[in-house]
Parts: C-alpha cells; structure tokens; sequence
C-alpha cells in the first residue's frame, strides 16, 4: 500500500534555530501533501497544504514566513519551522491525499515530535 | 468552531465487550466520514470509514453506524481486544468546492483492561 515516510521522527533544537521536516511518498506520487500539528490531548490541526509546482496554501492563523514549506517534487514536501520558539513545540504530521474510497487514500507520516528548549 | 466533536476523551472498556466511540458533527455538507487509530509518537491508521448515503460500515470487528438527521457517528469494536488501546479520531470530509481537506476531532482515548 501507500506509504509516506517522515524524517526525523523527533528533534530537539535550540530557540533561534530552524528545523526542517520531510515527507517523502514511497510509491505513488503526491500531488498534494498536508501538513497538521497536533498539541497534547488536541485534535489534528491543518496547518497547510503543499502542492507540487506551486505555492502552498495556509489555513487562517498560521505564519507563512515562520512554516516554510516547500513541494519541490511529486514524491517530497517539507516543512521547515523557521526561528523556532518553544511555543512551537508539537508533533508534527504530514498526509497525502488519493483519490476515492474507502479511504480516499489519507496515508499519514509518522509524525515529527519537535521540541524547542 | 470545532465541526467535529468528539466529546469523550477517555473509555474504558474490558476485554470482549463492545466499546462505542461518539462523534457529532455540525457541517451538513460533509460527505464522508473516517475513524483512523494513532498511536503516541505515530501517524493515524485508517480504520474504517462510510459514506453519507449509506448508515452502517462494517469490517471485521468494527463497525461504524451514521445517523445523517442527528448529525452523529459511532464506532463500534466488538469484542474489544487490549491490541484496540490507542487514540480513535474521526474524520469528515467535506467535498464542497473539491476540497480533500479533513477535519478532525479531538479524539477519544480507549483502553481494553485484560
């Protein structure tokens, strides 16, 4: 089946630092990656979606200077948290998206536990 | 404006009996719906999802029953192993303007005791 793989799958860097996360889709082409952070005991929360050739679009609320993503090609997305504080710590995950039932093909990374110290 | 709740955010349930996971909706547009399971440090897992025209999914243990007029969802797992202890999300879809966008809930954490 679809498999996306992230990396690393937890970091811990320095306030002021930047820190960059791939997705990488193993066999199939995506198109479309999202990108969610989830906070303990919270839901999943879109952050914003990569598209491969053109420039992602952000949910309401989310800085586009400091989560910087790139979809330089049909098999990779990164996001990298630029001047990262504390209160950007969080589990990070990314998904692309396929089309039709039964799961419209919503295969998630294993997520990306980011803590700034 | 959560549109997917999911208002238990605990069950326990022992070992062979049925747990039923919740969840309400407020978007009459969603279409779609999905249970996906996560485990601490790891992505979700899709479980088991259902169409809006339809009102039961089963596969396995578990079922998913949608009740459009109530705006409600539930999961089923029967008999409920301690393997099934993890984070249980549902998901909505909304197919409005072509979006593949999903909203999630918050969760429900389940625990099977032995």
């Amino acid at each position: 089946g679809a498999v996306v793989s992230q990396h690393p799958s937890r970091v811990i860097c320095k306030s002021g630092t930047s820190v960059k996360i791939e997705c990488r889709s193993l066999d199939f082409q995506a198109t479309t990656m999202f990108w969610y952070r989830q906070f303990p005991k919270q839901s999943l929360m879109l952050m914003a979606t990569s598209n491969e050739g053109s420039k992602a679009t952000y949910e309401q609320g989310v800085e586009k200077d400091k989560f910087l993503i790139n979809h330089a090609s049909l098999t990779l997305s990164t996001l990298t948290v630029t001047s990262a504080h504390p209160e950007d710590s969080s589990f990070y995950i990314c998904s692309a998206p396929q089309k039709g039932p039964p799961n419209y093909g919503y295969t998630f990374g294993s997520g990306t536990r980011l803590t700034v110290v | 404006d959560q549109q997917v709740k999911q208002n238990s955010p605990s069950l326990s349930v022992q070992e062979g009996r049925i747990s039923i996971l919740n969840c309400d909706y407020t978007n009459s547009m969603f279409d779609y719906f999905l249970w996906y399971k996560k485990y601490p440090a790891e992505g979700p897992t899709f479980l088991i999802s259902i169409s809006s025209i339809k009102d039961k999914n089963e596969d396995g243990r578990f079922t998913v029953f949608l009740n459009k007029s109530a705006k409600h969802l539930s999961l089923h797992i029967v008999p409920s192993q301690p393997g099934d202890s993890a984070v249980y999300f549902c998901a909505a879809k909304n197919n409005q303007g072509g979006s593949e966008k999903l909203v999630f809930g918050k969760g429900t954490k389940l625990t099977v005791n032995p």
